[in-house]
Protein backbone atom coordinates (compact mmCIF):
# COMPACT_ATOMS: atom_id res chain seq x y z
CA UNK A 1 0.00 0.00 0.00
CA UNK A 2 1.51 3.54 -1.13
CA UNK A 3 -0.52 4.97 1.06
CA UNK A 4 -3.32 8.27 0.79
CA UNK A 5 -3.37 9.38 -3.19
CA UNK A 6 -5.46 12.10 -4.18
CA UNK A 7 -6.37 13.13 -7.81
CA UNK A 8 -5.62 15.68 -9.22
CA UNK A 9 -2.77 17.09 -7.54
CA UNK A 10 -3.87 20.65 -8.95
CA UNK A 11 -6.77 21.91 -10.29
CA UNK A 12 -7.41 25.77 -12.15
CA UNK A 13 -11.00 26.64 -12.71
CA UNK A 14 -12.85 29.48 -13.74
CA UNK A 15 -14.83 30.93 -11.17
CA UNK A 16 -18.80 29.77 -11.48
CA UNK A 17 -17.25 26.10 -12.88
CA UNK A 18 -18.01 22.77 -10.49
CA UNK A 19 -15.08 20.71 -9.48
CA UNK A 20 -14.66 17.25 -8.17
CA UNK A 21 -11.79 15.94 -5.96
CA UNK A 22 -10.82 12.03 -5.77
CA UNK A 23 -9.04 10.68 -2.36
CA UNK A 24 -8.05 6.95 -2.56
CA UNK A 25 -7.27 6.11 1.22
CA UNK A 26 -5.23 3.45 2.91
CA UNK A 27 -7.37 0.14 2.46
CA UNK A 28 -7.70 -1.20 5.38
CA UNK A 29 -8.73 2.43 6.87
CA UNK A 30 -12.62 2.67 7.96
CA UNK A 31 -12.44 7.01 9.27
CA UNK A 32 -11.82 9.11 5.82
CA UNK A 33 -11.70 13.03 6.36
CA UNK A 34 -11.83 16.54 4.87
CA UNK A 35 -9.63 19.15 5.53
CA UNK A 36 -8.90 22.94 4.04
CA UNK A 37 -5.66 24.97 4.29
CA UNK A 38 -5.58 28.51 2.95
CA UNK A 39 -1.68 29.74 3.02
CA UNK A 40 -0.48 30.41 5.99
CA UNK A 41 -3.03 28.65 8.02
CA UNK A 42 -3.05 25.25 9.33
CA UNK A 43 -5.45 22.72 8.16
CA UNK A 44 -9.22 23.42 8.60
CA UNK A 45 -11.80 20.08 9.02
CA UNK A 46 -14.52 19.75 7.07
CA UNK A 47 -16.30 16.64 6.96
CA UNK A 48 -15.41 12.70 8.29
CA UNK A 49 -17.03 9.19 6.77
CA UNK A 50 -16.75 6.11 9.62
CA UNK A 51 -17.31 3.11 6.22
CA UNK A 52 -19.86 5.52 4.34
CA UNK A 53 -21.66 7.31 6.49
CA UNK A 54 -20.83 11.19 6.68
CA UNK A 55 -21.20 11.50 10.45
CA UNK A 56 -19.77 14.99 10.82
CA UNK A 57 -19.87 18.16 8.47
CA UNK A 58 -17.96 21.52 9.79
CA UNK A 59 -20.08 24.52 9.20
CA UNK A 60 -17.07 25.73 6.28
CA UNK A 61 -19.09 23.36 4.30
CA UNK A 62 -21.51 25.59 2.53
CA UNK A 63 -24.21 23.90 0.34
CA UNK A 64 -22.26 24.28 -2.64
CA UNK A 65 -19.50 21.61 -0.98
CA UNK A 66 -20.90 17.93 -1.05
CA UNK A 67 -19.01 15.12 -0.34
CA UNK A 68 -19.58 11.49 -0.63
CA UNK A 69 -17.97 7.83 -0.08
CA UNK A 70 -20.61 5.86 -1.87
CA UNK A 71 -18.64 2.18 -1.19
CA UNK A 72 -16.55 3.03 2.32
CA UNK A 73 -13.70 3.16 -0.12
CA UNK A 74 -12.60 6.26 -1.71
CA UNK A 75 -14.14 9.25 -1.51
CA UNK A 76 -15.16 12.51 -3.07
CA UNK A 77 -15.22 16.27 -2.45
CA UNK A 78 -17.43 18.36 -4.94
CA UNK A 79 -17.96 22.20 -5.14
CA UNK A 80 -20.48 23.64 -7.22
CA UNK A 81 -20.00 27.44 -8.19
CA UNK A 82 -16.86 27.83 -7.15
CA UNK A 83 -15.87 30.79 -6.19
CA UNK A 84 -12.37 33.00 -5.44
CA UNK A 85 -12.22 32.38 -1.48
CA UNK A 86 -12.44 28.21 -2.42
CA UNK A 87 -9.08 28.17 -3.76
CA UNK A 88 -6.99 26.45 -0.94
CA UNK A 89 -5.55 22.97 -0.60
CA UNK A 90 -7.73 20.51 -0.28
CA UNK A 91 -6.40 17.64 2.11
CA UNK A 92 -7.95 13.75 2.81
CA UNK A 93 -6.51 11.29 5.54
CA UNK A 94 -7.54 8.13 6.71
CA UNK A 95 -7.24 6.55 10.12
CA UNK A 96 -9.07 3.23 11.70
CA UNK A 97 -11.35 3.52 13.75
CA UNK A 98 -9.78 4.05 17.52
CA UNK A 99 -6.51 4.69 15.96
CA UNK A 100 -5.45 8.13 16.54
CA UNK A 101 -2.80 8.42 13.72
CA UNK A 102 -4.42 9.87 10.80
CA UNK A 103 -2.28 9.62 7.25
CA UNK A 104 -2.01 12.23 4.84
CA UNK A 105 -2.67 12.52 1.37
CA UNK A 106 -0.39 14.84 -0.98
CA UNK A 107 -3.43 17.19 -1.26
CA UNK A 108 -5.24 19.32 -4.45
CA UNK A 109 -4.66 22.34 -5.19
CA UNK A 110 -7.32 24.50 -6.17
CA UNK A 111 -6.59 27.95 -7.81
CA UNK A 112 -10.56 29.54 -8.71
CA UNK A 113 -9.28 32.11 -11.17
CA UNK B 1 -14.68 23.30 21.65
CA UNK B 2 -11.10 22.82 21.03
CA UNK B 3 -9.04 25.10 19.86
CA UNK B 4 -5.16 25.54 19.47
CA UNK B 5 -2.82 28.13 19.35
CA UNK B 6 0.95 28.22 18.33
CA UNK B 7 2.50 31.06 19.68
CA UNK B 8 4.80 31.65 16.85
CA UNK B 9 4.46 31.82 13.66
CA UNK B 10 8.23 31.81 12.64
CA UNK B 11 11.41 30.88 14.20
CA UNK B 12 14.43 31.18 13.24
CA UNK B 13 17.50 29.62 14.28
CA UNK B 14 21.10 28.45 13.77
CA UNK B 15 22.10 24.76 12.98
CA UNK B 16 23.14 23.17 15.88
CA UNK B 17 21.40 25.33 18.22
CA UNK B 18 18.29 24.17 20.40
CA UNK B 19 14.50 25.09 19.53
CA UNK B 20 11.15 25.27 21.32
CA UNK B 21 8.09 25.40 19.48
CA UNK B 22 5.44 26.56 21.77
CA UNK B 23 1.86 25.04 21.49
CA UNK B 24 -1.15 25.88 23.78
CA UNK B 25 -4.79 24.17 24.05
CA UNK B 26 -8.13 24.39 25.39
CA UNK B 27 -10.78 22.11 25.45
CA UNK B 28 -13.53 21.00 27.77
CA UNK B 29 -12.32 17.55 27.80
CA UNK B 30 -9.67 15.09 27.53
CA UNK B 31 -7.98 15.53 24.60
CA UNK B 32 -5.18 13.62 22.59
CA UNK B 33 -2.00 15.95 21.15
CA UNK B 34 0.08 15.94 18.11
CA UNK B 35 2.86 17.99 16.30
CA UNK B 36 2.57 16.82 12.83
CA UNK B 37 5.39 18.25 9.96
CA UNK B 38 4.92 19.62 6.55
CA UNK B 39 8.32 19.02 4.37
CA UNK B 40 8.52 22.33 1.48
CA UNK B 41 5.99 20.69 -1.37
CA UNK B 42 5.38 17.54 0.69
CA UNK B 43 2.20 16.06 2.39
CA UNK B 44 1.28 16.20 6.52
CA UNK B 45 3.46 14.08 8.51
CA UNK B 46 3.03 13.12 11.90
CA UNK B 47 6.37 13.35 13.94
CA UNK B 48 4.93 12.51 17.87
CA UNK B 49 1.67 12.32 19.93
CA UNK B 50 0.36 12.00 23.51
CA UNK B 51 -2.28 9.32 23.94
CA UNK B 52 -2.07 8.56 27.35
CA UNK B 53 1.04 7.59 29.69
CA UNK B 54 4.11 9.28 29.77
CA UNK B 55 3.97 12.55 29.56
CA UNK B 56 7.30 13.04 27.71
CA UNK B 57 6.99 11.83 23.95
CA UNK B 58 9.83 11.20 21.15
CA UNK B 59 9.91 11.52 17.92
CA UNK B 60 12.54 8.97 15.78
CA UNK B 61 14.90 12.25 14.55
CA UNK B 62 14.88 14.04 18.21
CA UNK B 63 12.29 16.29 19.05
CA UNK B 64 10.25 15.82 22.44
CA UNK B 65 7.04 16.64 23.32
CA UNK B 66 5.60 17.25 26.56
CA UNK B 67 1.74 17.22 27.38
CA UNK B 68 1.60 19.83 31.15
CA UNK B 69 -1.79 19.33 31.67
CA UNK B 70 -2.04 22.34 34.04
CA UNK B 71 -0.45 24.75 31.64
CA UNK B 72 -2.60 23.24 28.57
CA UNK B 73 0.62 22.95 26.62
CA UNK B 74 2.49 20.47 24.35
CA UNK B 75 5.32 22.46 23.82
CA UNK B 76 7.95 20.64 21.07
CA UNK B 77 11.49 20.48 21.66
CA UNK B 78 15.30 19.48 19.58
CA UNK B 79 18.52 19.96 21.27
CA UNK B 80 20.54 20.32 18.49
CA UNK B 81 18.64 20.79 14.90
CA UNK B 82 19.93 20.82 11.52
CA UNK B 83 19.26 22.53 7.86
CA UNK B 84 16.86 19.53 7.32
CA UNK B 85 14.26 20.22 10.11
CA UNK B 86 13.29 23.54 8.18
CA UNK B 87 9.73 23.10 7.95
CA UNK B 88 6.02 24.07 9.06
CA UNK B 89 5.10 22.53 12.58
CA UNK B 90 1.64 22.16 13.23
CA UNK B 91 0.26 21.16 16.90
CA UNK B 92 -3.14 19.31 16.81
CA UNK B 93 -5.91 18.09 19.13
CA UNK B 94 -8.07 15.61 18.82
CA UNK B 95 -11.29 13.79 20.71
CA UNK B 96 -13.07 10.79 20.54
CA UNK B 97 -14.23 11.30 16.59
CA UNK B 98 -10.39 11.58 15.61
CA UNK B 99 -11.03 15.34 13.87
CA UNK B 100 -8.07 17.31 14.07
CA UNK B 101 -7.90 20.87 15.35
CA UNK B 102 -5.09 22.25 14.19
CA UNK B 103 -3.01 25.68 15.38
CA UNK B 104 -2.04 27.87 12.12
CA UNK B 105 1.36 26.64 12.32
CA UNK B 106 5.45 27.78 12.71
CA UNK B 107 7.81 28.27 10.18
CA UNK B 108 10.99 26.69 11.44
CA UNK B 109 13.81 28.22 9.98
CA UNK B 110 17.16 26.93 10.10
CA UNK B 111 20.10 29.02 9.13
CA UNK B 112 23.38 27.53 8.43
Amino acid sequence: DTGVSQDPRHKITKRGQNVTFRCDPISEHNRLYWYRQTLGQGPEFLTYFQNEAQLEKSRLLSDRFSAERPKGSFSTLEIQRTEQGDSAMYLCASSQIGGHEQFFGPGTRLTVL
Amino acid sequence: AQSVTQLDSQVPVFEEAPVELRCNYSSSVSVYLFWYVQYPNQGLQLLLKYLSGSTLVESINGFEAEFNKSQTSFHLRKPSVHISDTAEYFCAVSHDTGKLIFGQGTTLQVKP
